[in-house]
């Protein structure tokens, strides 16, 4: 199975700030990769396919970046509606596998 | 507006079955591979299964052998068959639908996903 590693596992921003998150896979993924947006009590919401092509609907304020095994989902401007925990997912083979999960808090 | 409902959640004994049911509306659902996520509370997002298609069905270790996969195009719904269930598969379970790219099979990212349906295990 192909692992999936976020960091930071939580973090704490302020409204107008660059975050940038990290998901590194335990073997190559190409850019395989998926970025999920869930707030409390909802289903998650796709961000960013292909590693950096944006979702339907999803601020220009949100980009993907990366292939192999690193990848960075980058928030520019946070907003308070960003306050949510962010998962990236690998799509390159079975079973799909999420990585654990960023929490982002807005100060 | 496109939309995925789960039904079929609730509380059953260690050893049980229980049948979770996704209903899809306003899309062509013929046309989309098909997945089942859980999420513990609290916790996070697990893939527990897929079926594409033509009927071909993927499943996590953790639920091979136990659950089963299936789908009716002609009612626009996902199954998830679920037996023996053991405490560890209490969570809330998501029907979602496979975006599709240009390779064969689900191997998929999800573009539309269900509110959930809650499944506890517990004697």
């Amino acid at each position: 199975d192909i692992q999936m590693t976020q960091s930071p596992s939580s973090a704490s921003a302020s409204v107008g700030d660059r975050v940038t998150v990290t998901c590194r896979a335990s073997q190559g993924i190409s850019n395989w990769l998926a970025w999920y947006q869930q707030k409390p009590g909802r289903a998650p919401r796709l961000l960013i396919f292909d590693a950096s092509t944006l979702g339907g609907g999803v601020p220009s304020r949100f980009s993907g970046s990366g292939s192999g095994t690193e990848f960075t989902l980058t928030i520019r401007s946070l907003q308070p509606e960003d306050s949510a925990t962010y998962y990236c997912q690998q799509t390159k083979s079975f079973p799909l596998t999420f990585g654990q999960g960023t929490r982002l808090e807005i100060k | 507006e496109m939309q995925l409902v789960e039904s079929g959640g609730g509380l059953i004994q260690p050893g049980g079955s229980l049948r979770l049911s996704c209903a899809a509306s306003e899309f062509t659902f013929s046309w989309h591979d098909m997945h089942w996520v859980r999420q513990a509370s609290g916790k996070d997002l697990e893939w527990v299964s897929a079926i594409g298609t033509m009927g071909d069905k993927y499943y996590s270790g953790s639920v091979r052998g136990r659950f089963t996969i299936s789908r009716e195009d002609d009612k626009a719904s996902l199954y998830l068959q679920m037996n023996n269930v053991r405490p560890e598969d209490t969570a809330v379970y998501y029907c979602a639908r496979g975006r599709g790219d240009i390779r064969p099979g689900p191997l998929d990212d999800f573009d539309l996903w269900g509110p959930g349906t809650l499944v506890t295990v517990s004697s």
